[in-house]
C-alpha cells in the first residue's frame, strides 16, 4: 500500500466528452504527478503540481488539466475526449524539498475507455 | 531529452532461477533511477532506487540492482525467482536536484515464470 488512491477505478466514456479523475495523496506530499499509460506502453508524463501550481508538463494538449488542493488531493481534467485518450491514468505522489524529489509513489490508476 | 532503454519485450525464466532485466538510459548527468513493478490491473509499486553513493542498492522482494556510470545501466537482477514475480517491470530516471519533477519510463520488460 503506498497511500495514494485515486477514483473511480474504471470510467467509460464517449468521444467529446469531459471527464475528472481524482487522487487523494500520501498525507504530507506537496507534489502530485498524472501519467498516462497506453496498453503496452510505459507511462507519460502529463504534468506534476508542486504546492498547488503547475510545475512542468508533458507533451499533452491544454485540454489536459489539472487542479491540486490543500488537502493532499488532486484532479486531472480532460475536455474533448478522443479515443487515443483510452489509457490507465496513474497518479503520484512525492515529497520535494531544496534537495530535489524524494520518491514518487502510485495509486491503483483510473482505468478510461473512450468510445 | 532524457531516454530509457529496456532491450527485452518479453523474457520467460523458470521458477528458481536467476533473473536480469536491462535498462539504459541517456540523461545529461546522473540521474535519480528507479525500477518499478506493475501487476495486471495495478498501479506501480517501487522496487528499488538509487540516489548516490552504493552503485549495488537492495530493494524489496530480494531485488538487487547496479548503476553503471561507464554503461549508462541499470540492470536489474535476482538469484531466484518466484511466480509471483511474474509482472511487468519499468526502469524510470528523474532529474536530481529541485525542479520539473517528472519520471521518464521505459517501455516495460514483461516477465513470465514457468514451473
Amino acid at each position: 500500500e503506498t497511500g495514494v488512491t485515486q477514483s473511480p477505478t474504471h470510467l467509460i466514456k464517449t468521444r467529446g466528452q469531459q471527464v475528472t479523475l481524482r487522487c487523494s495523496s500520501q498525507s504530507g506530499h506537496n507534489t502530485v504527478s498524472w501519467y498516462q499509460q497506453a496498453l503496452g506502453q510505459g507511462p507519460q508524463f502529463i504534468f506534476q503540481y508542486y504546492r498547488e501550481e503547475e510545475n512542468g508538463r508533458g507533451n499533452f494538449p491544454p485540454r489536459f488539466s489539472g487542479l491540486q488542493f490543500p488537502n493532499y488531493s488532486s484532479e486531472l481534467n480532460v475536455n474533448a475526449l478522443e479515443l487515443d485518450d483510452s489509457a490507465l491514468y496513474l497518479c503520484a505522489s512525492s515529497l520535494v524539498g531544496r534537495g530535489g524529489q524524494e520518491t514518487q509513489y502510485f495509486g491503483p490508476g483510473t482505468r478510461l475507455l473512450v468510445l | 531529452a532524457q531516454s530509457v532503454t529496456q532491450p527485452d519485450i518479453h523474457i520467460t525464466v523458470s521458477e528458481g532461477a536467476s533473473l536480469e532485466l536491462r535498462c539504459n538510459y541517456s540523461y545529461g548527468a546522473t540521474p535519480y533511477l528507479f525500477w518499478y513493478v506493475q501487476s495486471p490491473g495495478q498501479g506501480l509499486q517501487l522496487l528499488l532506487k538509487y540516489f548516490s553513493g552504493d552503485t549495488l542498492v537492495q530493494g524489496i522482494k530480494g531485488f538487487e540492482a547496479e548503476f553503471k556510470r561507464s554503461q549508462s545501466s541499470f540492470n536489474l537482477r535476482k538469484p531466484s525467482v518466484h511466480w509471483s514475480d511474474a509482472a511487468e517491470y519499468f526502469c524510470a530516471v528523474g532529474p536530481v536536484g529541485f525542479g520539473n519533477e517528472k519520471l521518464t519510463f521505459g517501455t516495460g520488460t514483461r516477465l513470465t515464470i514457468i514451473p
